[in-house]
This record gives C-alpha cells, structure tokens and sequence, in this order.
C-alpha cells in the first residue's frame, strides 16, 4: 500500500520569501505524485505532477517540484511566494496500475504580507 | 467548460435521517471518486468508480453507498446518517484512475 507523508502541517513565511513544503511517500513500483492546492473554502486544483523523465516538473504559478527516488520524497518549491499563495496544500501519490490517488494530510501555507 | 458541480454546498441534517449527496461532470470522464476531508486527516476515499454500474470501496466505505447511472453523474448515499459523518465531502472525476483529478467545490454535512 503507497501512503504519503506531510510533515509539515503549518508553515509561515512573508511575502518574496522562497518556500519548500516537503512530501514523503513509500511505495516500490511505478508511481505518479502530484500536488495540489486547496484555498479556503473551494475544492483541490491541480499543480504539478510526476511520472518520469527530468525529475524537475514545472507547474502553473511558478511552483516547481523536485522527484528523488534516493529520499522518497517530492517537495514543492516555489522561489518568491506571493500572498495569494496562502493556501493548503496536498501531495499525491498513485500507482501506474490504475489505482486512485491517496492524498497526505495537507500543509497550510500562511504568506504574510 | 472542464468542470465538476456539486449540489448542494451545505446541507444539514438529523442523525437517522437519509442523506444524497449529488455530483455531476462534464468532460466524460470515465472514472469518478467521492472523498471527505476533515481536519488532521486529509482526503479519505469513500468510493470509486470506474464507469456506470462500476463502483469500487474505497479506505472508508462503511456508512456510504454510491449510485452511478450515467457518466456524467455520481451520488453518494448515507442511510441513516451519524454524527461522526459530519464532515466536507468532495466528488472528483478523471479520465482515468491516476491520472490528474477535478475536484468540486465541496458539500459541508453536518449531522446533529
């Protein structure tokens, strides 16, 4: 069974700050991860996501996530973070056998002005 | 228009009572889910489903039923509803099962 990791539930940082939330998962085959972004009071929209290739994946708003299969991890990164990007924000992972997607518990990014 | 509808956004009920949660989309995607999310616990799937008629448990299918009769539209069905499934319950759709999810916008039950 894949499970996936957030350890991080709140993080705090002011606006033009870089910023890293940190995903862990465990899981042996083929996986997909992902991220989405969940603001206050909507459902989850889609970010970025993995599958293979360049373990760097780009996705919309400047976020960025980095694979690494050495640490089991795909951290979201973004370089200078906006205060509209205050938000949770929730990791995913999937086989590529057709499973559905199991999320982690979430990180709430707070960006003070 | 790429989305997923759900009805109604709040929705209050009496412990016994029965509970239908209603989902639509409109990008023909074959496979659907029904999520709730609660503080601390992230998104827990409730139900799958793969195509009409084809629905699937998910990790917390107990107290829940799902019907799915045409693509477009999947309901999710609490008989006799509980205080504990007071929650914010999500329906998602994709065109296939890892593949990026749409969610809705979210139906908060709450269960006196």
């Amino acid at each position: 069974t894949q499970t996936v990791s957030q350890s991080d539930a709140h993080v705090t940082v002011f606006e033009g700050d870089s910023v890293e939330l940190r995903c862990n998962y465990s899981y042996g085959g083929s996986i997909y991860l992902s991220w989405y972004i969940q603001h206050h009071g909507h459902g989850l929209q889609f970010l970025l996501k993995y599958y293979s290739g360049n373990p760097v994946v780009q996705g919309v708003n400047g976020f960025e996530a980095e694979f690494s299969k050495s640490d089991s991890s795909f951290h979201l990164r973004k370089a200078s973070v906006h205060w509209s990007d205050s938000a949770v924000y929730f990791c995913a992972v999937s086989s590529n056998s057709g499973t559905y997607q199991r999320f982690g518990t979430g990180t709430k990014l707070q960006v003070v002005p | 228009d790429m989305k997923v509808t759900q009805m109604p956004r709040y929705l209050i009920k009496r412990m016994g009572e029965n509970v239908l949660l209603e989902c639509g989309q409109d990008m023909s995607h074959e496979t659907m889910y029904w999520y709730r999310q609660d503080p601390g616990l992230g998104l827990q799937l409730i139900y799958i489903s793969y195509d009409v008629d084809s629905n699937s448990e998910g990790d917390i299918p107990k107290g829940y039923r799902v019907s799915r009769k045409k693509r477009e539209h999947f309901s999710l069905i609490l008989d006799s509803a509980k205080t504990n499934q007071t929650s914010v319950y999500f329906c998602a759709s994709s065109l296939s099962g890892p593949e990026t999810l749409y969610f809705g916008s979210g139906t908060r039950l709450t269960v006196l």
